[in-house]
C-alpha cells in the first residue's frame, strides 16, 4: 500500500518563483526522504528528516515535518528551468532500510 | 560516487519469455532493491535483498524472481514475461544503517 501522498499532483510555475509540494503519510515514520527524478531516469536523493526534526535545509530546499498531521513539505525557493522534474517523498519505519515511496510531483518550472 | 548501472535502458520482449534484468553497484553496498514504477502509482517494491543470497519479498513480488550470488549484483527475473508487467524497472541500493537510496537509470521494458 502506498504510504506516501504527495500534492499536487502536477505543478507549473515560472522561473524564478517557489515551488511548494507536500506530502501525506498514513503511519508513524522513523524518516522522511525526498527524492527527485528527471525525465526517464533514476531518483536522486535530496534531503532526509528524522521524526524528531521539525524543519531542515539544504542549498535552495526546505523541508518541514508535522508528525502530528502525518505531512511534510518540500519547498523550493527561487526555481529554475533545471529543476523540472518529478519529486517523491519516501517514508520508512526502521528496520531492512524498507521504504515506501508516494506517487509524486511533476513540477514544470518554465523558463 | 556511488555508481548503480543496469544492464539496459530499453527492452523489447514477447508474452512468454525469460527476461532478466541485471544491477550492478559498485559501492560494496549491502542493501539492493528493485521497484517497478508506473503512471500514478508510483514506485512499488518488487524485492529486495540484505546480504548476498538473502532475499525479501516487496509489496508486489507476483510474476518475479530474483537472484543475488554476488554482493554487487541483484538480478530481477520475469520468469514468463506478461503484457501487464511492461513497465520502468528501477534498481537501487544503500548501506546498512544509512536509509538512503542510490538509484540506477532505470530500463523501460516493453512486453508484446
Amino acid at each position: 500500500s502506498q504510504q506516501g501522498e504527495e500534492d499536487p499532483q502536477a505543478l507549473s510555475i515560472q522561473e524564478g518563483e517557489n515551488a511548494t509540494m507536500n506530502c501525506s503519510y498514513k503511519t508513524s515514520i522513523n524518516n522522511l526522504q525526498w527524492y527527485r527524478q528527471n525525465s526517464g531516469r533514476g531518483l536522486v536523493h535530496l534531503i532526509l528528516i528524522r521524526s524528531n526534526e521539525r524543519e531542515k535545509h539544504s542549498g535552495r530546499l526546505r523541508v518541514t515535518l508535522d508528525t502530528s498531521k502525518k505531512s511534510s513539505s518540500l519547498l523550493i525557493t527561487a526555481s529554475r528551468a533545471a529543476d523540472t522534474a518529478s519529486y517523491f517523498c519516501a517514508t520508512d519505519r526502521g528496520g531492512y532500510q524498507k521504504v515506501t515511496f508516494g506517487t509524486g510531483t511533476k513540477l514544470q518550472v518554465i523558463p | 560516487d556511488v555508481k548503480v548501472t543496469q544492464s539496459s535502458r530499453y527492452l523489447v520482449k514477447r508474452t512468454g519469455e525469460k527476461v532478466f534484468l541485471e544491477c550492478v553497484q559498485d559501492m560494496d553496498h549491502e542493501n539492493m532493491f528493485w521497484y517497478r514504477q508506473d503512471p500514478g502509482l508510483g514506485l512499488r517494491l518488487i524485492y529486495f535483498s540484505y546480504d548476498v543470497k538473502m532475499k525479501e519479498k516487496g509489496d508486489i513480488p507476483e510474476g518475479y524472481s530474483v537472484s543475488r550470488e554476488k554482493k554487487e549484483r541483484f538480478s530481477l527475473i520475469l520468469e514468463s514475461a506478461s503484457t501487464n508487467q511492461t513497465s520502468m524497472y528501477l534498481c537501487a541500493s544503500s548501506l546498512t544503517g544509512s536509509i538512503e537510496q542510490f538509484f540506477g537509470p532505470g530500463t523501460r521494458l516493453t512486453v508484446l
